[in-house]
């Protein structure tokens, strides 16, 4: 079955770092763009980073940017978001998502998402 | 940064239409892309490129676009329909992808 396991999560002290990873399966993961989308509990969907297939391209959200680094390792199959000076509006269940792009700009598969607190 | 508006709730009884809507300015130049998501589940695709369905979307389900309205309409509303619904494009002038502040569906 192609899919997606994120790996990572868990309590962080507010300033602590986190390193959070997906784990693609049963597709050519070195071919498709993927992100990190989040929400907070009782909250909407927010969009955090997109990496292209190649690296050669990434985007953060500006919520993010500054403190997150997203980055892959197709060898291994693997997307990583490391994740400094977090804050207690980190909160929230962070979701891998393969998107389509350059040609289509959705989501068409998604991991069931790690959860991460960030809390004294 | 471009915004996406959603009602925050739309209630329907079974068996009949349920419309969900998106505005944005000027959303019309862009695609918009729609996801379902049960409770305690991911997102799932279920309308993209404003009409068009994924494989195992149900019939029911459509997309529709209007000035700087998009709709998701689904039809014969199912108790199974209860969820929240996203919209999202991609904003080429900030390279971001905006999701829409989300509808939650309940079926009376």
């Amino acid at each position: 079955e192609v899919q997606l396991v994120e790996s990572g999560g868990g309590l962080v002290q507010p300033g602590g770092s986190l390193r959070l990873s997906c784990a693609a399966s049963r597709f050519t993961f070195s071919t498709y763009s993927m992100n990190w989308v989040r929400q907070a509990p009782g909250k909407g969907l927010e969009w955090v980073s997109y990496i292209s297939a190649s690296s050669s391209t990434i985007y953060y959200a500006d919520s993010v940017k500054g403190r997150f680094t997203i980055s892959r390792d197709n060898a291994k199959n693997s997307l990583f978001l490391q994740m400094i000076s977090l804050r207690a509006e980190d909160t929230a269940v962070y979701y891998c998502a393969r998107d389509r792009s350059p040609r289509y700009w959705y989501f068409d598969l998604w991991g069931r998402g790690t959860l991460v607190t960030v809390s004294s | 940064s471009y915004v996406l508006t959603q009602p925050p709730s739309v209630s329907v009884a079974p068996g009949k239409t349920a419309r969900i809507t998106c505005g944005g300015n000027n959303i019309g130049s862009k695609s918009v892309h729609w996801y379902q998501q049960m409770p305690g589940q991911a997102p799932v695709l279920v309308i993209y490129y404003d009409t068009d369905r994924p494989s195992g979307t149900p019939e029911r389900f459509s997309g529709s676009k209007s000035g700087n309205t998009a709709t998701l309409t689904i039809s014969r509303v199912e108790a199974g329909d209860e969820a929240d619904y996203y919209c999202q494009v991609w904003d080429s002038s900030s390279d971001h992808f905006v999701f829409g502040t989300g509808t939650k569906v309940t079926v009376l």
